[in-house]
């Protein structure tokens, strides 16, 4: 049961590139999220998706995009990457049913420097 | 929106020792989660409990929705339950958002 995968766990990249990282869960979840956590705020949620072509926007989505044409996966892409989006970048998915709606399950986190 | 406060910010514990920490909400919520960061930065899932009392090994956890806290308690500490623990709650209101609180520091020291 592999669960919630991201990858790369670790990114360094230079101001104004392009960079995506990967969420990819096993579960079959309906719901899908995207976390930032930096020291002094906490985690902040960036996008979330309920389903298969189906995105909004959390708290702090400005400088990010968010696809997502399958179920299982929803990366998360930074068009142009700044300084201030270096950060650890959490994938969450959700599980639903009568006795569990609405347990999150979180990735093991991804890393990115922005030089 | 919905304001979680975690007490206390940090905990030092010697081995062996029992601790509990509190989680405060402001409104009413449909899921609530405890989280340990341990320090590889894993979030790992601890209770999902809106309500009510679970136990699982030396941890246990109590939500009193309609007073609006949770109380996780560790037992018998151990260097390994060293991490931040998060508590994290959605309003009824408050559609898909997951708000967390700002974590309780344990430091187990041998």
């Amino acid at each position: 049961d592999a669960g919630i995968t991201q990858s790369p766990r670790y990114k360094i990249t230079e101001t104004g590139r392009q960079v995506t990282l990967m969420c990819h869960q096993t579960w079959s979840h309906s719901y899908m999220f995207w976390y930032r956590q930096d020291l002094g705020h906490g985690l902040r949620l960036i996008y979330y998706s309920a389903a298969a072509d189906i995105t909004d926007k959390g708290e702090v989505p400005d400088g990010y995009v968010v696809s997502r044409s399958k179920t299982e996966n929803f990366p998360l892409t930074l068009e142009s990457a700044t300084r201030s989006q270096t950060s650890v970048y959490f994938c969450a998915s959700r599980r639903e049913g009568a006795l569990w709606a609405g347990e999150l399950f979180f990735g093991e986190g991804s890393r990115l420097t922005v030089l | 929106g919905i304001q979680v406060e975690q007490s206390p910010p940090d905990l030092i514990l010697q081995e062996g020792a029992n601790s509990t920490l509190r989680c405060n909400f402001s409104d009413s919520v449909n899921n609530l989660q405890w989280f340990h960061q341990n320090p590889w930065g894993q979030l790992i899932n601890l209770f999902y409990i809106p309500s009510g009392t679970k136990q699982n090994g030396r941890l246990s956890a109590t939500t009193v929705a309609t007073e609006r806290y949770s109380l996780l308690y560790i037992s018998s500490s151990q260097t390994t339950d060293s991490g931040v623990y998060f508590c994290a709650v959605r309003a009824k209101a408050a559609g898909n958002k997951l708000t967390f609180g700002g974590g309780t520091r344990v430091l187990v020291k041998p």
